[in-house]
C-alpha cells in the first residue's frame, strides 16, 4: 500500500525557516518523481514544486521560487520542503504527492494527508 | 499561466442520477488534463489523467473526455460516496494549475 506521511506542520513567524518532510513507503521510491501541492482557503489547490526521481531536476511555482527548496533522500525514501521568507499567503495545508511515474510530470496519483503551516506574526 | 474554470460551482443531485462536470482552459492544454475528487478532511484522489485515462481502482462510472480547451467529467450513475468536490488540473506547461472546483452535493 502506498503511503505518504507529512510532518513538520506548525505555526511559524515570517522570519522562521520551517522544513516539511514526507516519508514514503509501499512503493519503489526511486522510480517516481515527487511533488508538493498546497491547499489554501483563498486560492484553492496550488502546485508548489516537483523533483525528479534522481533528485537532479526540480521545478517551482513562481510564488515560491527563490524562497522554497525541495529535496529528496532516496536512501531514506523521503522528500523535504525547506521554506524561508514566509508570507501570510503561504498559510496552507501542504500535501506531498507522488507522480504517476518518472516521466509524466504533473500527474499526482497518491497524496499524503497534509501538514498545516500557519504563518502568523 | 493557464487558468482553468469549472462549472457549475455546485451541482445538486440525488444518488442514481448522472452528473456532468465541465472544465475550460484559457488556452489549449491538448489532452493534458486530470480530474481529482476531494472529500472533507481527506487528501485529493486522482480519478482521470490525460483527459480520459482511469488509474487502477477508479470505478468505470467516472469517465473523462475532451481536448484542447473543453473537458468533461461524467459520473454515469452517482453513488452515495461520490458527493465531494471535484477539481480539474492541467500539466501542459508549468505552473500546473487547478480549477476552483465543483461541489457535488446531495
Amino acid at each position: 500500500e502506498v503511503r505518504l506521511l507529512e510532518s513538520g506542520g506548525q505555526v511559524v513567524q515570517p522570519w522562521d525557516s520551517p522544513r516539511l518532510s514526507c516519508a514514503a513507503s509501499g512503493f519503489t521510491f526511486t522510480n517516481f518523481l515527487m511533488n508538493w501541492v498546497r491547499l489554501t482557503p483563498g486560492k484553492g489547490l496550488e502546485w508548489v514544486s516537483g523533483i525528479s526521481a534522481s533528485g537532479t531536476t526540480t521545478y517551482y511555482s513562481d510564488s515560491v521560487k527563490g524562497r522554497f527548496t525541495m529535496s529528496r533522500d532516496n536512501s531514506k525514501s523521503t522528500v523535504s520542503l525547506q521554506m524561508t521568507d514566509l508570507r501570510a499567503e503561504d498559510t496552507a495545508v501542504y500535501y506531498c504527492a507522488r507522480g504517476l511515474d518518472n516521466n509524466k510530470w504533473g500527474i499526482f496519483d497518491y497524496w499524503g494527508q497534509g501538514a498545516l503551516v500557519t504563518v502568523s506574526s | 499561466e493557464i487558468v482553468l474554470t469549472q462549472s457549475p460551482a455546485t451541482l445538486s443531485l440525488s444518488p442514481g442520477e448522472g452528473a456532468t462536470l465541465s472544465c475550460r482552459a484559457s488556452q489549449s492544454v491538448a489532452t493534458y488534463l486530470a480530474w481529482y475528487q476531494q472529500k472533507p478532511g481527506q487528501a485529493p484522489r486522482l480519478l482521470i489523467y490525460d483527459a480520459s485515462n482511469r488509474p487502477a481502482g477508479v470505478p468505470p462510472r467516472f469517465r473523462g473526455s475532451g481536448s484542447a480547451t473543453d473537458f468533461t467529467l461524467t459520473i454515469t450513475t452517482v453513488a452515495p460516496e461520490d458527493f465531494a468536490v471535484y477539481y480539474c488540473q492541467h500539466r501542459h506547461s508549468r505552473p500546473y494549475t487547478f480549477g476552483p472546483g465543483t461541489k457535488l452535493e446531495i
